[in-house]
């Protein structure tokens, strides 16, 4: 059964540095989210990506955010400089254009030191 | 805008009992979206249902139900016998217009521990 990928499952860096999360959404989904989960609270959406461009992004998802789908496969999350409080669990997620339950993968475990 | 509301933060039962999950929401849209997902301690999303604002009908699957009543605004899950691989964070979520992409809006889930 098909299914969304993340790498790397666990990402530690320290504060300022610049990380990128990366996922596989399934081959036929046309539509790509990321949302975040700090420990113990609720899931929040940060950006939505369809047809090559964001289709809405959250207050969460400022400057210091980008997203990117530099081929076919890959859509990736970019964390310029990393804060303290940017340390969460970041899902990527994606559906298909006629059906709008998401998929999502297992997670990226982020801990900015 | 929407707002989803699962009071029940912490729920336990003993294997083979009976368990709802309620789950309350607000959107102003007539057209909308309902999810349940599963998180267990492994800590990835399951989905296990979607429901459209337009049908009310409710479902069962297996040991799982949902009750969808949009006249008090809910969508509450039934596990029935439950056993202990049901224990997991349950989170409802809603989509709507407001999300152009239809990105989903949860609630703060709830937990469930299911004692053998």
């Amino acid at each position: 059964e098909p299914e969304v990928t993340q790498t790397p499952s666990h990402q530690v860096t320290q504060m300022g540095q610049e990380v990128i999360l990366r996922c596989v959404p399934i081959s036929n989904h046309l539509y790509f989210y990321w949302y975040r989960q700090i420990l113990g609270q609720k899931v929040e959406f940060l950006v939505s990506f369809y047809n090559n461009e964001i289709s809405e992004k959250s207050e969460i998802f400022d400057d210091q955010f980008s997203v990117e789908r530099p081929d076919g496969s890959n859509f990736t999350l970019k964390i310029r400089s990393t804060k303290l409080e940017d340390s969460a669990m970041y899902f990527c997620a994606s559906r298909v254009r006629t059906a709008y339950e998401q998929y999502f993968g297992p997670g990226t475990r982020l801990t900015v030191t | 805008a929407q707002k989803v509301t699962q009071a029940q933060t912490e729920i336990s039962v003993v294997e083979k009992e009976d368990v709802t999950l309620d789950c309350v929401y607000e959107t102003r849209d007539t057209t909308y979206y309902l999810f349940w997902y599963k998180q267990p301690p492994s800590g990835e999303l399951v989905f296990l249902i979607r429901r459209n604002s337009f049908d009310e009908q409710n479902e069962i699957s297996g040991r799982y139900s949902w009750n969808f009543q949009k006249s008090t605004s809910s969508f509450n899950f039934t596990i029935t016998a439950s056993q202990v691989v049901d224990s997991a964070v349950y989170f409802c979520a809603l989509s709507d217009s407001q999300t152009g992409a239809n990105n989903l809006f949860f609630g703060t889930g709830t937990r469930l521990t299911v004692i053998p």
